[in-house]
C-alpha cells in the first residue's frame, strides 16, 4: 500500500514552454502531497506543499507564478513549470502523505529544458 | 531548513551493520526523526521513524538518545545494494497543526563495499 507514482518519468521540453508533471497517489487519498527539486549531487529542497482544494503553499524563493500546483483532487496533484528554461532543468519528485505519518515518495521526473 | 546534520560519507563491509550517526540537538518535543534514503536517480524510499524509543522494523533499526538529540541508524546486515545516500530528517511542524513537513539536509553516503 501508500503507492504514489509521477508521469512522466523524463521529458525534454524547447525553452519558454510548459511542462506538466503529474502525480497520483494509487491506493489511498492524500489531501496534502509535496514538491521537490533536486539538482545533480545535491540534496531535495522542498518547493511547496500541495493541499487539496486550496492554494499550495510555496517555500520562500520558490516563485509561484512559475511553477504552478493544482491539488484538484484527492489522488492527484499537478506541477505546471510555465516558460521553462535551461535553469529549470532538474529532478523534481513528489510526495503524498497519506496520515500524519506517513510520506511516501514518487520515482522523480528528470526534466531538461533545451 | 534542515534540523540534522550528518557525516557526508561512510564505508561498510558487506555483511557488517552500518551504523549511521545523526545530530538533531534543536529538536523539540514533538518532532519526529525520519530515515530516507535514495538511490541515484530515484525517489527516496522510507527507513524508519521514531519519537523517543527506539524502533525496529525488517528493514534497520533507529536509536534514539535520551536527550533525543541524536539518533543512530543501524542497518544489521549491509548488502551492496544498500549503498545509497542515507538523509535524516526531522520532521517540522506547524504550530497549531498536524501537518509537517520533511526538510531534507545533505545526508550521507554510504558506500558498501565487497
Amino acid at each position: 500500500g501508500a503507492v504514489v507514482s509521477q508521469h512522466p518519468s523524463w521529458v525534454i521540453c524547447k525553452s519558454g514552454t510548459s511542462v506538466k508533471i503529474e502525480c497520483r497517489s494509487l491506493d489511498f487519498q492524500a489531501t496534502t502531497m509535496f514538491w521537490y527539486r533536486q539538482f545533480p549531487k545535491q540534496s531535495l529542497m522542498l518547493m511547496a506543499t500541495s493541499n487539496e482544494g486550496s492554494k499550495a503553499t510555496y517555500e520562500q524563493g520558490v516563485e509561484k507564478d512559475k511553477f504552478l500546483i493544482n491539488h484538484a483532487s484527492l489522488t492527484l496533484s499537478t506541477l505546471t513549470v510555465t516558460s521553462a528554461h535551461p535553469e529549470d532543468s532538474s529532478f523534481y519528485i513528489c510526495s503524498a502523505s497519506r496520515t500524519e505519518y506517513g510520506y511516501t515518495f514518487g520515482s522523480g521526473t528528470r526534466l531538461t529544458v533545451v | 531548513d534542515a534540523k540534522t546534520t550528518q557525516p557526508p560519507s561512510m564505508d561498510c563491509a558487506e555483511g557488517r551493520a552500518a551504523n549511521l550517526p545523526c545530530n538533531h540537538s534543536t529538536i523539540s518535543g514533538n518532532e519526529y526523526v525520519y530515515w530516507y534514503r535514495q538511490i541515484h536517480s530515484q525517489g527516496p524510499q522510507y527507513i524508519i521513524h521514531g519519537l523517543k524509543n527506539n524502533e525496529t522494523n525488517e528493514m534497520a533499526s533507529l536509536i534514539i538518545t535520551e536527550d533525543r538529540k541524536s539518533s543512530t541508524l543501524i542497518l544489521p546486515h549491509a548488502t551492496l545494494r544498500d549503498t545509497a545516500v542515507y538523509y535524516c530528517i526531522v520532521r517540522i511542524i506547524d504550530r497549531g497543526s498536524t501537518l509537517g513537513r520533511l526538510y531534507f539536509g545533505r545526508g550521507t553516503q554510504l558506500t558498501v563495499w565487497p
